[in-house]
């Protein structure tokens, strides 16, 4: 499974636009990018998820460039109860298996 | 409420004493996994099953672990002979083969060994 690189921590203020930036390098042609959202004291969330281009549900955006290196999830006008741990996730979840977490980025979010 | 319940969410005990957790899957779901997952970290996968098929195991899951999942419904996680290191929150998720899967995940049992 690719390795997962996004930042540790990030900022931001209530009404503001997020843009959280992961690099695969090593992404596999039957990888998908899947994006987790989880709060303290709670399972993980599913938020998005994509294989190129981009995607957009009724939560956020996925931004996915052709080479497929990285991808950049967005989270449009963002509240305080958007404060959580996102995680970027790479494999072929098509046939199951195992979730590999990285550390996730720490999103805290400000009035 | 993502469907995935867990049972207990808090457990508190002494080094040495054998604990169980239980989940729930999203009933349709055939497949069901345990991760754990400790302060400041990601999930770590445990192990899996589909329908009551323990089809892979994490090097993580040591001998005083075990897992079943004997009707393919709910599951059972034990661990006997706890240490400190146990300590953690165990989280149980479930998925529906086919398609591109999702796992959703339950509330998870936090686990507090003294």
């Amino acid at each position: 499974l690719a390795k997962t690189t996004q930042p540790i921590s990030m900022d931001s203020y209530e009404g503001q636009e997020v843009n959280i930036t992961c690099s695969h390098n090593n992404i596999a042609t039957n990888d998908y990018i899947t994006w987790y959202q989880q709060f303290p004291s709670q399972g993980p969330r599913f938020i998005i998820q994509g294989y190129k281009t981009k995607v957009t549900n009724e939560v956020a955006s996925l931004f996915i460039p052709a080479d497929r290196k990285s991808s950049t999830l967005s989270l449009p006008r963002v509240s305080l109860s958007d404060t959580a741990v996102y995680y970027c996730l790479v494999g072929d979840y098509n046939q199951g298996g195992k979730l590999i977490f990285g550390q996730g980025t720490e999103l805290s979010v400000k009035p | 409420d993502t469907g995935v319940s867990q049972d207990p969410r808090h457990k508190i005990t002494k080094r040495g004493q054998n604990v169980t957790f239980r989940c729930d899957p999203i009933s349709e779901h055939n497949r069901l996994y345990w991760y754990r997952q400790t302060l400041g970290q990601g999930p770590e996968f445990l192990t899996y099953f589909q329908n009551e098929a323990q089809l892979e195991k994490s090097r993580l899951l040591s001998d005083r672990f075990s897992a079943e999942r004997p009707k393919g419904s709910f599951s059972t996680l034990e661990i006997q002979r706890t240490e400190q290191g146990d300590s953690a929150m165990y989280l149980c998720a479930s998925s529906l083969v086919g398609g591109r899967e999702t796992q959703y995940f339950g509330p998870g049992t936090r686990l507090l060994v003294l």
